[in-house]
């Protein structure tokens, strides 16, 4: 069974330029979580996707968009890479009624 | 609104001698409480979680966590730690009903020496 899957594993982008992050839920969860994970900081919730709809938003700016496709994948976007936008992006899977989120092995990107 | 403090960013102990890792929360109604595990350049690993019942929770490797609501904390603890715990430990908080964000601290890094 396998677990939650992220990819890319690495990312090197420039400011201004656009990227998408891809994630596959573990089997059986429906739900989609995104975090941003800054260098010696916590997760910070991004949004959370269920049923194809954003569900649920942190403070994060609009050129952070994301989706869920029918077989509960999603992807996160980021438009206008900043230099501040260089971290650990963490997907979370999850089911309806279960309220452990399962973690992916994250996507790093750098914005140079 | 809810938050997470764990008030130490490094925690030292012997190989073989009990750790405690300390977190306290905020919500405004009852929490749901977790910690994870975070290894070198790897994600999150779920280690354990309080939803409601026993205050004291046991979780994977040996780990368990005592929930104490007047307190408002959820520490972890182990009673013999093993140098292979040494990695980053991060306690997150979501308050019951709310079903997508889950509020996280900003990690205490345990190093255990043998």
């Amino acid at each position: 069974d396998a677990g939650v899957t992220q990819s890319p594993t690495h990312l090197i982008k420039t400011r201004g330029q656009q990227v998408t992050l891809r994630c596959s839920p573990k089997s059986g969860h429906d739900t989609v979580s995104w975090y941003q994970q800054a260098l010696g900081q916590g997760p910070q919730f991004i949004f959370q996707y269920y049923e194809e709809e954003e569900r649920q938003r942190g403070n994060f700016p609009d050129r952070f968009s994301g989706h869920q496709f029918p077989n509960y994948s999603s992807e996160l976007n980021v438009n206008a890479l900043l230099l501040g936008d260089s971290a650990l992006y963490l997907c979370a899977s999850s089911s309806t009624g279960e309220e452990t989120q399962y973690f992916g092995p994250g996507t790093r990107l750098l914005v140079l | 609104a809810q938050s997470v403090a764990q008030p130490e960013d490094q925690v030292n102990v012997a190989e073989g001698n009990p750790l405690t890792v300390k977190c306290t929360y905020s919500v405004s109604g009852n929490p749901y409480l977790f910690w994870y595990v975070q290894y070198p350049n790897r994600g999150l690993q779920f280690l354990l979680k309080y939803i409601t019942g026993d205050n004291l929770v046991k979780g994977s490797y040996g780990f368990e966590a005592e929930f104490n609501k007047s307190q408002t904390s959820f520490h972890l603890k182990k009673p013999s730690a093993l140098v292979s715990d040494s990695a980053l430990y991060f306690c997150a908080v979501r308050e019951v009903g709310n079903a997508g964000k889950s509020t996280f601290g900003d990690g205490t890094t345990l190093t255990v020496k043998p």
